[in-house]
């Protein structure tokens, strides 16, 4: 089955520098690699998402990698805000199942 | 316009004892996915229904776990004999439609909290 790492599992920042985490799978099937956030106590809640054909994906200060060779993808946060603050939680999926990693606890330090 | 409800929100319940978690997915959605997250960590995929079918249940820790979906809509994760270690925050999801991809985004319920005690 797939496997999905991520690191780091926690990731202080400043306030307005960038954040970067990182995820590995294993299953080259996989074609569809969303990324949630979840703030303490909520549900997670999509964020963005990339599918295998892309490369990049951009969503204001978001954006997301995929190397297929590889097997990695990337979340980068632009210019972090306080409000950033959460768990964040890679996934890959081939279409069925979806597969997470065990999560990032971002903090912005303002 | 609902989201995704689960109930209850909390469920303390002793060891061997059986407990039952709802999910109301949002309506019109054909897919539905349960997920466990322990303490401190990822989302353990259990089992997902397209419509009232459960293709995969490889997922489900043990035997003691089941699931059902009736109507294409409200789902019910069973536990029997509930061990300490089912103790987790229980997870559901709904989609417009199956399979990863744009415009079938997971929309999260606010999970139940069990505890075994």
């Amino acid at each position: 089955g797939e496997n999905v790492e991520q690191h780091p599992s926690t990731l202080s920042v400043q306030e307005g520098d960038s954040a970067v985490i990182k995820c590995t799978y294993s299953d080259s099937a996989s074609n569809y690699f969303p990324w949630y956030k979840q703030e303490l106590g909520k549900r997670p809640q999509l964020i963005i998402d990339i599918r295998s054909n892309v490369g990049e994906k951009k969503d204001q200060r978001i954006a997301v990698t995929l190397n297929k060779t590889a097997k990695h993808f990337s979340l980068h946060i632009t210019e972090t805000q306080p409000e950033d603050s959460a768990v964040y939680f890679c996934a890959a999926s081939t279409g069925n199942q979806f597969y997470f990693g065990t999560g990032t606890s971002l903090t912005v330090i303002p | 316009g609902a989201g995704v409800s689960q109930s209850p929100s909390n469920k303390v319940t002793e060891k061997g004892k059986d407990v039952e978690l709802r999910c109301d997915p949002i309506s019109g959605h054909t897919a539905l996915y349960w997920y466990r997250q322990s303490l401190g960590q990822g989302l353990e995929f259990l089992i997902y229904f397209q419509g009232n079918s459960a293709p995969d249940k490889s997922g489900l820790p043990s035997d003691r776990f089941s699931a059902e979906r009736t109507g294409g809509s409200v789902s019910t994760l069973t536990i029997q004999r509930t061990q300490q270690e089912d103790s987790a925050v229980y997870l559901c999801a709904s989609s417009p439609r199956f399979g990863g991809g744009p415009y079938n985004e997971q929309f999260f319920g606010p999970g139940t909290r069990l505890t075994v005690l």
